[in-house]
């Protein structure tokens, strides 16, 4: 098993509907922080919760963090077609490097 | 918004030349990264980089992998002989501290096809 691994591998909505995407880690983490990637594109950071944070908020996003199960969720509230991309996680452990999850791909549908 | 710029966006080259790929973090960071993507797959941590020196490194970073700081503005990795597998998008990142101000900002990539 892999530090980070997203599910769903895909996920496909509609606008207006919100999307929910988890994260799972194996090891103690210092950070967790979520990424978006337009197709082929640079990643973007979204947002950074810290291992004693449980929820933070920033727009239309929520992400979520359970140490004790070692997940975290990222919701997207009332998603638009500008949300299609690909969303990673990326823990942090001991030192500074990053250690990205799988993905999850979002399709939004006008 | 300050941001990271890398250059060249793409770059295609022969199996066995020497590549750099070149950086601009964002002007006040201190900590500097390089990650590569393989199509499809995971984005994976290669080197860190702080005070002018290596701070950590992956298995991927191996004795054809270079990084550099020539002036106080580019951080450029360099690959010395090129393989087929080390084709790829390379990102490089940049976080202002540790502690509180580590988020790492990406930039757009470098795709490097070796043929």
């Amino acid at each position: 098993s892999q530090q980070g691994e997203e599910d769903p591998q895909a996920l496909s909505i509609q606008e207006g509907e919100n999307a929910t995407m988890n994260c799972s880690y194996k090891t103690s983490i210092n950070n967790l922080q979520w990424y978006r990637q337009n197709s082929g594109r640079g990643l973007v950071h979204l947002i950074l919760i810290r291992s004693n944070e449980r929820e933070k908020h920033s727009g239309r996003l929520r992400v979520t963090l359970d140490t004790s199960k070692k997940s975290s969720s990222l919701l997207i509230t009332a998603s638009r077609a500008a949300d299609t991309a690909s969303y990673f996680c990326a823990t942090d452990v001991r030192t500074d490097k990053l250690i990205f999850g799988t993905g999850t791909r979002l399709q939004v549908f006008p | 918004e300050p941001e990271v710029t890398q250059t060249p966006s793409h770059q295609v080259t022969q199996m066995g030349q020497e590549v750099i790929l070149r950086c601009v973090p964002i002007s006040n960071h201190l900590y500097f990264y390089w990650y590569r993507q393989i199509l499809g797959q995971k984005v994976e941590f290669l080197v860190s980089f702080y005070n002018n020196e290596i701070s950590e490194k992956s298995e991927i970073f191996d004795d054809q992998f270079s990084v550099e700081r020539p002036d106080g503005s580019n951080f450029t990795l360099k690959i010395r002989s090129t393989k087929l597998e080390d084709s790829a998008m390379y990102f490089c990142a940049s976080s202002e501290a540790l502690g509180d101000k580590r988020t790492q900002y990406f930039g757009p990539g470098t795709r490097l096809l070796v043929l």
